[in-house]
């Protein structure tokens, strides 16, 4: 069964606008991770967050996490036309890897 | 390179005629997984390897067998593929549990 729920499953903003995509869990975790797929292809680590963390940055990509309401945001900041793919959460608990459904981010030009 | 790689990439087969779809790595990862991707469903973990010998099941086992004799490979098993089975296949290395995984390009399944 599925562990993270993202939300929105669907997102289409223009160039240069901010993208934000949720994702909810259900039990507690060691760590969250945030992961790319480009249409069939295989999926691309973008940033891990540990239990104990609340926010973490890479680049454009901001990611929070707020385990009293088993939560985590990602945000794309500027973001571009090759920002187009499904972004899928990920959560981590002794060694129990759940993703979710994912949410399919296009980005128009 | 650092990869991992599966083959093959694309597979149809009949139902019940025995498959192995095999995933290498060559980053010296102790732990490898398989996922199956489907519409609306997401990822959904079949079986894991923490180490070499070591195996345990995922989500969604049935149907499926691994090994991991040596630390580099993680073959997935259809003993009697049936068309349930049809899916996107992925495998995955760690360096440790929990931590970052590397992905496959993936292996498109299709049971007839």
């Amino acid at each position: 069964s599925q562990q993270g729920e993202e939300d929105p499953q669907a997102l289409s903003i223009q160039e240069g606008e901010n993208a934000t995509m949720n994702c909810s869990y259900k039990t507690s975790i060691n760590n969250l991770q945030w992961y790319r797929q480009n249409s069939g292809r295989g999926l691309v680590h973008l940033i891990l967050i540990r239990s104990n963390e609340r926010e973490k940055h890479s680049g454009r990509l901001r990611v929070t996490l707020d385990t009293s309401k088993k939560s985590s945001s990602l945000l794309i900041t500027a973001s571009r036309a090759a920002d187009t793919a499904s972004y899928f959460c990920a959560t981590e608990n002794n060694n129990d890897m759940r993703f979710g459904a994912g949410t399919r981010l296009t980005v128009k030009p | 390179e650092a990869q991992v790689t599966q083959n093959p990439r694309y597979l149809i087969t009949v139902t019940g005629k025995k498959l192995t779809v095999t995933c290498s790595q060559n980053m010296n990862h102790e732990y490898m997984s398989w996922y199956r991707q489907d519409p609306g469903l997401g990822l959904r973990q079949i079986y894991y390897s923490m180490n070499v010998e070591v195996t345990d099941k995922g989500d969604v086992p049935e149907g499926y067998k691994v090994s991991r004799k040596e630390k580099r490979n993680f073959p997935l098993i259809l003993e009697s593929p049936s068309p349930n089975q049809t899916s996107l296949y992925f495998c995955a290395s760690s360096p440790g549990t929990g931590g970052t995984q590397y992905f496959g390009p993936g292996t498109r399944l299709l049971v007839l």
